[in-house]
């Protein structure tokens, strides 16, 4: 069965630092991956996916997530984090029918 | 550009009153669900729909009901609301062609007090 683990309930970083939040996930056969970002009383907004073909995958916001087939993770990075990133963060992987299996989720402080 | 659509935002309810939460989606997406967000467990899926005229049960099923009479709308029913089922309710769509690399659209989300 497909499953994924956010294994950091919070991740805390200085404005301008380099954030990581890490995902790693469990499937059978080729892994469609994804990050989702919520912020507070909002809805989930999709950041970017890994679906094939190259293994760092750019998406909004400066975001960028690394896919390791070897290590079966996708952390999403951000070479220089703004307090504006400061939100809830989510990995989910594709199951059957379409389903989406999420993470417990990440939540992100960026300090001034 | 609309996208998805949840309606109330907020709601407060009395164990045993039944609700309707709301979705409509103007995307012309065949692929509508329900999850719900918990502290701590991520999103789970309550229900689903692959087109119109079609449902499913998703992770979390029971004391929810829905349907779906058109492409657009897919609401969820609470038909006797207990205090578990105090979450914040999202809706979410995609389209079903090239089903495993299309992205899914969240709604803002219904935040539900059941008291």
């Amino acid at each position: 069965a497909q499953s994924v683990a956010q294994p950091e309930d919070q991740v805390n970083v200085a404005e301008g630092n380099p954030l990581t939040v890490k995902c790693t996930y469990s499937v059978s056969g080729n892994p469609y991956l994804f990050w989702y970002v919520q912020y507070p009383n909002r809805g989930l907004q999709f950041l970017l996916k890994y679906i094939t073909g190259d293994n760092l995958v750019k998406g909004s916001y400066g975001f960028e997530a690394e896919f390791n087939k070897s290590q079966t993770s996708f952390h999403l990075k951000k070479p220089s984090a703004l307090v504006s990133d400061s939100a809830l963060y989510f990995c989910a992987v594709r199951a059957p029918f379409n389903k989406l299996i999420f993470g417990a989720g990440t939540r992100l402080a960026v300090h001034p | 550009n609309a996208g998805v659509t949840q309606t109330p935002k907020f709601q407060v309810l009395k164990t045993g009153q039944s609700m309707t939460l709301q979705c409509a989606q103007d995307m012309n997406h065949e692929y509508m669900s329900w999850y719900r967000q918990d502290p701590g467990m991520g999103l789970r899926l309550i229900h689903y729909s692959v087109g119109e005229g079609t449902t499913a049960k998703g992770e979390v099923p029971d004391g929810y009901n829905v349907s779906r009479s058109t492409t657009e709308d897919f609401p969820l029913r609470l038909l006797s609301a207990a205090p578990s089922q105090t979450s914040v309710y999202f809706c979410a769509s995609s389209l079903l062609a090239g089903i495993s690399g299309n992205t899914i659209y969240f709604g803002e989300g219904s935040w539900l007090t059941v008291v």
